[in-house]
Protein backbone atom coordinates (compact mmCIF):
# COMPACT_ATOMS: atom_id res chain seq x y z
CA UNK A 1 0.00 0.00 0.00
CA UNK A 2 1.42 3.30 -1.00
CA UNK A 3 1.58 5.92 1.88
CA UNK A 4 2.71 9.17 1.83
CA UNK A 5 4.34 11.66 4.67
CA UNK A 6 4.96 14.91 4.75
CA UNK A 7 6.68 17.19 7.51
CA UNK A 8 6.61 18.74 9.01
CA UNK A 9 2.86 18.96 9.70
CA UNK A 10 3.11 22.38 11.19
CA UNK A 11 5.34 25.21 10.31
CA UNK A 12 5.10 29.06 11.23
CA UNK A 13 7.99 31.17 10.11
CA UNK A 14 8.63 34.80 9.66
CA UNK A 15 8.59 36.85 6.94
CA UNK A 16 12.02 36.87 4.54
CA UNK A 17 13.22 33.54 6.15
CA UNK A 18 13.65 30.49 3.97
CA UNK A 19 12.23 27.05 4.75
CA UNK A 20 11.76 23.39 3.17
CA UNK A 21 9.00 21.17 3.50
CA UNK A 22 9.49 17.20 2.49
CA UNK A 23 7.35 14.39 1.29
CA UNK A 24 8.31 10.60 1.31
CA UNK A 25 6.57 8.12 -0.55
CA UNK A 26 6.64 4.41 -0.12
CA UNK A 27 6.63 3.01 -3.35
CA UNK A 28 7.70 3.98 -7.12
CA UNK A 29 5.21 6.22 -8.43
CA UNK A 30 4.38 8.23 -11.87
CA UNK A 31 3.97 11.55 -11.03
CA UNK A 32 4.25 13.75 -8.00
CA UNK A 33 2.10 16.90 -7.31
CA UNK A 34 2.55 19.67 -5.16
CA UNK A 35 -0.91 21.87 -4.16
CA UNK A 36 -2.04 24.35 -2.05
CA UNK A 37 -5.43 25.02 -0.18
CA UNK A 38 -6.66 28.06 1.29
CA UNK A 39 -8.88 27.55 4.85
CA UNK A 40 -12.25 26.81 3.12
CA UNK A 41 -11.18 26.40 -0.53
CA UNK A 42 -10.39 23.80 -2.82
CA UNK A 43 -6.67 22.33 -4.02
CA UNK A 44 -5.00 24.40 -6.05
CA UNK A 45 -2.05 22.63 -8.51
CA UNK A 46 1.44 24.44 -7.80
CA UNK A 47 4.05 21.82 -9.33
CA UNK A 48 3.43 18.29 -11.40
CA UNK A 49 6.91 16.63 -11.26
CA UNK A 50 7.25 13.70 -13.91
CA UNK A 51 10.69 12.45 -13.73
CA UNK A 52 13.97 12.25 -11.79
CA UNK A 53 16.03 15.18 -10.65
CA UNK A 54 12.82 17.04 -12.01
CA UNK A 55 13.03 21.08 -10.91
CA UNK A 56 10.17 23.35 -11.21
CA UNK A 57 10.19 27.57 -9.90
CA UNK A 58 6.93 29.53 -9.49
CA UNK A 59 7.82 33.10 -7.37
CA UNK A 60 9.22 32.11 -4.69
CA UNK A 61 8.29 28.34 -4.58
CA UNK A 62 10.61 25.70 -5.86
CA UNK A 63 9.74 22.26 -6.04
CA UNK A 64 12.22 19.31 -6.69
CA UNK A 65 12.13 15.10 -6.91
CA UNK A 66 14.64 12.41 -6.43
CA UNK A 67 12.77 8.85 -7.16
CA UNK A 68 15.24 6.92 -5.98
CA UNK A 69 15.20 8.59 -2.49
CA UNK A 70 10.72 8.65 -2.92
CA UNK A 71 11.53 11.83 -1.65
CA UNK A 72 10.07 15.32 -2.65
CA UNK A 73 10.83 18.59 -1.70
CA UNK A 74 9.22 22.04 -1.75
CA UNK A 75 11.89 25.32 -1.17
CA UNK A 76 9.96 28.35 0.53
CA UNK A 77 12.32 31.48 -0.49
CA UNK A 78 12.11 34.77 1.70
CA UNK A 79 8.70 33.87 2.48
CA UNK A 80 5.86 36.24 2.32
CA UNK A 81 2.39 36.29 4.37
CA UNK A 82 0.58 35.63 1.18
CA UNK A 83 1.82 32.15 1.05
CA UNK A 84 0.10 31.18 4.23
CA UNK A 85 -1.91 27.70 3.52
CA UNK A 86 -1.86 24.13 3.69
CA UNK A 87 0.19 22.02 1.32
CA UNK A 88 -0.12 18.87 0.60
CA UNK A 89 1.83 16.52 -1.62
CA UNK A 90 0.10 14.31 -3.64
CA UNK A 91 1.81 11.03 -5.67
CA UNK A 92 0.00 9.56 -8.69
CA UNK A 93 -0.12 5.82 -9.35
CA UNK A 94 -1.67 3.38 -11.65
CA UNK A 95 -4.28 1.43 -10.27
CA UNK A 96 -5.36 -2.38 -10.73
CA UNK A 97 -8.21 -0.95 -12.43
CA UNK A 98 -5.82 1.21 -14.80
CA UNK A 99 -6.86 4.28 -13.39
CA UNK A 100 -4.45 7.10 -11.60
CA UNK A 101 -5.57 7.15 -7.97
CA UNK A 102 -3.97 10.10 -6.40
CA UNK A 103 -2.47 9.38 -2.34
CA UNK A 104 -2.42 12.70 -0.60
CA UNK A 105 0.13 13.41 1.87
CA UNK A 106 -1.49 14.62 5.59
CA UNK A 107 -0.71 18.41 4.82
CA UNK A 108 1.78 20.85 5.76
CA UNK A 109 0.46 23.87 8.00
CA UNK A 110 2.55 26.74 6.76
CA UNK A 111 1.86 30.19 8.91
CA UNK A 112 3.90 33.26 8.04
CA UNK A 113 4.26 35.88 10.24
CA UNK A 114 4.67 39.63 9.46
CA UNK B 1 -14.08 29.07 -18.88
CA UNK B 2 -16.02 27.28 -16.49
CA UNK B 3 -13.99 24.66 -14.03
CA UNK B 4 -15.58 22.17 -11.51
CA UNK B 5 -18.20 23.19 -9.92
CA UNK B 6 -20.43 21.35 -7.11
CA UNK B 7 -23.60 21.53 -4.69
CA UNK B 8 -24.59 22.14 -2.61
CA UNK B 9 -21.36 24.05 -0.62
CA UNK B 10 -22.52 22.68 2.81
CA UNK B 11 -24.97 20.65 3.82
CA UNK B 12 -26.29 19.41 7.47
CA UNK B 13 -28.19 15.99 7.95
CA UNK B 14 -29.30 14.34 10.76
CA UNK B 15 -27.94 11.14 11.52
CA UNK B 16 -29.82 8.47 8.80
CA UNK B 17 -31.11 11.12 6.61
CA UNK B 18 -29.94 10.16 3.12
CA UNK B 19 -27.75 12.87 1.16
CA UNK B 20 -27.10 13.62 -2.39
CA UNK B 21 -23.66 15.77 -3.82
CA UNK B 22 -23.48 16.89 -7.01
CA UNK B 23 -20.76 17.17 -9.23
CA UNK B 24 -20.49 19.44 -12.20
CA UNK B 25 -16.94 18.94 -14.18
CA UNK B 26 -15.58 20.90 -16.65
CA UNK B 27 -16.65 20.03 -20.18
CA UNK B 28 -15.54 17.21 -22.34
CA UNK B 29 -13.48 15.96 -19.28
CA UNK B 30 -13.70 12.32 -19.70
CA UNK B 31 -12.15 11.41 -15.87
CA UNK B 32 -14.19 11.68 -13.09
CA UNK B 33 -13.22 11.23 -9.04
CA UNK B 34 -14.56 11.55 -6.06
CA UNK B 35 -12.50 12.20 -2.58
CA UNK B 36 -13.40 12.57 1.16
CA UNK B 37 -11.25 14.90 3.20
CA UNK B 38 -11.90 14.67 6.80
CA UNK B 39 -10.93 17.73 9.30
CA UNK B 40 -7.34 18.30 8.84
CA UNK B 41 -6.09 15.69 6.57
CA UNK B 42 -5.69 14.92 3.28
CA UNK B 43 -7.97 14.10 0.31
CA UNK B 44 -8.82 10.36 0.20
CA UNK B 45 -9.70 8.94 -3.03
CA UNK B 46 -13.28 7.32 -3.41
CA UNK B 47 -14.49 6.71 -6.63
CA UNK B 48 -13.07 6.69 -10.45
CA UNK B 49 -15.12 7.23 -13.20
CA UNK B 50 -14.22 6.97 -17.36
CA UNK B 51 -17.22 8.60 -19.06
CA UNK B 52 -20.26 6.83 -17.87
CA UNK B 53 -18.28 3.75 -16.39
CA UNK B 54 -17.53 3.48 -13.11
CA UNK B 55 -14.07 1.58 -13.30
CA UNK B 56 -12.81 2.18 -9.41
CA UNK B 57 -14.74 2.49 -6.42
CA UNK B 58 -12.24 0.77 -4.40
CA UNK B 59 -12.13 3.41 -2.23
CA UNK B 60 -15.76 3.95 -0.61
CA UNK B 61 -16.03 3.10 2.37
CA UNK B 62 -18.82 1.39 2.76
CA UNK B 63 -22.60 0.52 0.58
CA UNK B 64 -23.73 3.04 2.43
CA UNK B 65 -22.20 5.16 -0.06
CA UNK B 66 -22.97 5.01 -4.01
CA UNK B 67 -22.18 6.87 -6.82
CA UNK B 68 -23.03 7.65 -10.71
CA UNK B 69 -22.04 9.35 -13.68
CA UNK B 70 -25.19 8.19 -16.19
CA UNK B 71 -24.85 10.62 -19.36
CA UNK B 72 -21.02 10.24 -18.56
CA UNK B 73 -21.10 14.02 -17.69
CA UNK B 74 -23.07 15.13 -14.18
CA UNK B 75 -21.91 12.93 -11.03
CA UNK B 76 -24.06 12.57 -8.10
CA UNK B 77 -22.65 10.73 -4.65
CA UNK B 78 -25.14 9.59 -2.71
CA UNK B 79 -24.41 8.54 1.11
CA UNK B 80 -27.39 6.27 2.44
CA UNK B 81 -28.30 6.48 6.58
CA UNK B 82 -25.58 9.50 6.99
CA UNK B 83 -23.30 8.87 10.33
CA UNK B 84 -21.23 11.27 12.21
CA UNK B 85 -18.20 9.87 11.00
CA UNK B 86 -19.65 10.75 7.28
CA UNK B 87 -18.93 14.54 8.10
CA UNK B 88 -16.34 15.72 5.71
CA UNK B 89 -15.22 18.04 2.61
CA UNK B 90 -16.43 15.87 -0.29
CA UNK B 91 -14.31 16.79 -3.61
CA UNK B 92 -14.48 15.98 -7.28
CA UNK B 93 -11.74 16.22 -9.25
CA UNK B 94 -12.18 15.82 -13.59
CA UNK B 95 -9.50 15.44 -15.63
CA UNK B 96 -9.34 15.74 -19.48
CA UNK B 97 -8.31 11.96 -20.14
CA UNK B 98 -6.47 9.25 -18.09
CA UNK B 99 -3.25 10.61 -16.63
CA UNK B 100 -3.87 14.17 -17.41
CA UNK B 101 -3.70 16.32 -14.41
CA UNK B 102 -6.85 16.81 -12.58
CA UNK B 103 -8.64 19.97 -12.03
CA UNK B 104 -10.80 19.83 -8.39
CA UNK B 105 -13.99 21.20 -7.70
CA UNK B 106 -14.88 23.84 -4.75
CA UNK B 107 -15.82 20.71 -2.61
CA UNK B 108 -19.39 20.16 -0.74
CA UNK B 109 -19.35 20.31 3.29
CA UNK B 110 -20.88 17.78 4.63
CA UNK B 111 -22.23 17.72 8.57
CA UNK B 112 -24.00 15.05 10.39
CA UNK B 113 -25.15 15.98 13.50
Amino acid sequence: ELKVEQNPLFLSMQEGKNYTIYCNYSTTSDRLYWYRQDPGKSLESLFVLLSNGAVKQEGRLMASLDTKARLSTLHITAAVHDLSATYFCAVDKISNFGNEKLTFGTGTRLTIIP
Amino acid sequence: GAGVSQSPRYKVAKRGQDVALRCDPISGHVSLFWYQQALGQGPEFLTYFQNEAQLDKSGLPSDRFFAERPEGSVSTLKIQRTQQEDSAVYLCASSLHRSYEQYFGPGTRLTVT
